[in-house]
């Protein structure tokens, strides 16, 4: 079966920190990869998303970057956090390809920069 | 411009009782409508899905349903029970550029009390 893990679960960074959040999928080939977040009280805003390693298409211009490694690796990273970048990040997958497959979402990791 | 809207944006009922929540999208090109379910502090999983050609769609006590014509989607539980507080999410899925993307809407913040 498939799985998706996602760490660390919460942090506290200070402003002007780096950041390495890391993504991994298991069970599965060749994914469609995602990065999430969650501002508290709105909904999910996609970040960026992957096709294949080392392919990253972003949607919104902003302080983070992604990188895909490995193909089932995706990474979420910030030279320098800003106080803007906290909220709840959430990772998923889904099967590339396929019209009706479901997007499968890590536990997620709460960031606070303070 | 791929948008989801969800209403109300919070709701408290008591235990027993039935609801309905409300999904406006305007996603092109459409490819399917999934309800999801998001506890706090964890990552969405998914309800029900439903493609173009499907009204309504049941699992257990939820049943989603979906007017393609007018772009709304409605899902309605009965007989709530306390673990249904939670937020509950429509995600429209689109195809664009060779992939497809899941368009969220900000989510219903559900309530069931005692």
């Amino acid at each position: 079966s498939q799985t998706i893990h996602q760490w660390p679960a919460t942090l506290v960074q200070p402003v002007g920190s780096p950041l390495s959040l890391e993504c991994t999928v298991e069970g599965t080939s060749n994914p469609n990869l995602y990065w999430y977040r969650q501002a508290a009280g709105r909904g999910l805003q996609l970040l960026f998303y992957s096709v294949g390693i080392g392919q990253i298409s972003s949607e919104v211009p902003q302080n983070l970057s992604a990188s895909r490694p490995q193909d089932r690796q995706f990474i979420l990273s910030s030279k320098k956090l800003l106080l803007s970048d906290s909220g709840f990040y959430l990772c998923a997958w889904s099967v590339s390809g396929r019209r009706n497959t479901e997007a499968f979402f890590g536990q997620g990791t709460r960031l606070t920069v303070v | 411009k791929n948008q989801v809207e969800q209403s109300p944006q919070s709701l408290i009922i008591l235990e027993g009782k039935n609801c309905t929540l409300q999904c406006n999208y305007t996603v092109s090109p459409f490819s399917n409508l999934r309800w999801y379910k998001q506890d706090t502090g964890r990552g969405p999983v998914s309800l029900t899905i439903m493609t173009f050609s499907e009204n309504t769609k049941s699992n257990g006590r939820y049943t989603a349903t979906l007017d393609a014509d007018t772009k709304q989607s409605s899902l309605h539980i009965t007989a709530s029970q306390l673990s249904d507080s939670a937020s509950y999410i429509c995600v429209v899925s689109a195809r664009t550029s060779g992939t497809y993307k899941y368009i969220f809407g900000t989510g219903t913040r559900l309530k069931v009390l005692a």
